[in-house]
């Protein structure tokens, strides 16, 4: 059973950097056909797509969000990464890493990882 | 971008009762439309894809139908496991958009 796992810094200063990792285990991310995403959700709101990465190093991002994002990943070590750069309290949120096949329904989810942006 | 707009944001009913969730979007696309389960402090869970395929281990009770602007989510009849909020997401167009939610609540 495919399993996917966060992990990073739940406390971001404003304008800093928010760097988050996500684990793949039962599964390779280089198996074709799915898309590694990450998606949020502020406390109490709805869900929110930030892109996603196939194991080719492809990229697709939402433009709300861009010119800010960064996603990679490492075959190597069976993860991919976000890294959102200058962020606000806007960006305090829930990130979800996941992963889509069939061209775009997400079937496997992370459990979430909360990072709150505050000095 | 697509707009999916939810309806009710809010739905209070009984178990046993049949209950229809429906997603409008602001522009007309084919059957690249899924649903999501979320309990509080979990991730969504994947129910219905395609606009009407089952996703594999989901109850039967679930069902979507619906093409163009309008999707339904149907739940034939509650069950207490069922008390969750529930998204619609379109994956037709980038960026994949979410509806803002409907909460189903116990009556």
């Amino acid at each position: 059973q495919l399993h996917l796992q966060e992990s990073g810094s739940g406390l971001v200063k404003p304008s800093q950097t928010l760097s988050l990792t996500c684990d793949v285990s039962g599964g390779s991310i280089s198996s074709g056909g799915s898309s590694w995403n990450w998606i949020r959700q502020p406390p109490g709101r709805g869900l929110e797509w930030i892109g996603y990465i196939y194991y080719s190093g492809g990229t697709y991002f939402n433009p709300s969000l861009k010119s800010r994002v960064i996603i990679s990943i490492d075959k190597s070590k069976n993860q991919f990464s976000l890294n959102l750069t200058s962020v606000t309290a806007a960006d305090t949120a829930v990130y979800y890493c996941a992963r889509a096949r069939g061209g775009g329904r997400i079937d496997h989810w992370g459990q979430g990882s909360l990072v709150t942006v505050s000095s | 971008d697509i707009q999916m707009t939810q309806s009710p944001s809010t739905l209070s009913a009984s178990v046993g009762d049949r209950v229809t969730v429906t997603c409008r979007a602001s522009q007309s696309f084919s059957t690249w439309l899924a649903w999501y389960q979320q309990k509080p402090g979990k991730a969504p869970k994947l129910l219905i894809y395609r606009a009407s395929s089952l996703e594999s281990g989901v109850p039967s009770r679930f069902s979507g139908s619906g093409s163009g602007t309008e999707f339904t989510l149907t739940i034939s009849s509650l069950q207490p496991d069922d008390f969750a909020t529930y998204y619609c997401q379109q994956y037709d167009t980038y960026p994949w958009t979410f509806g803002q939610g409907t909460k189903v609540e116990i009556k």
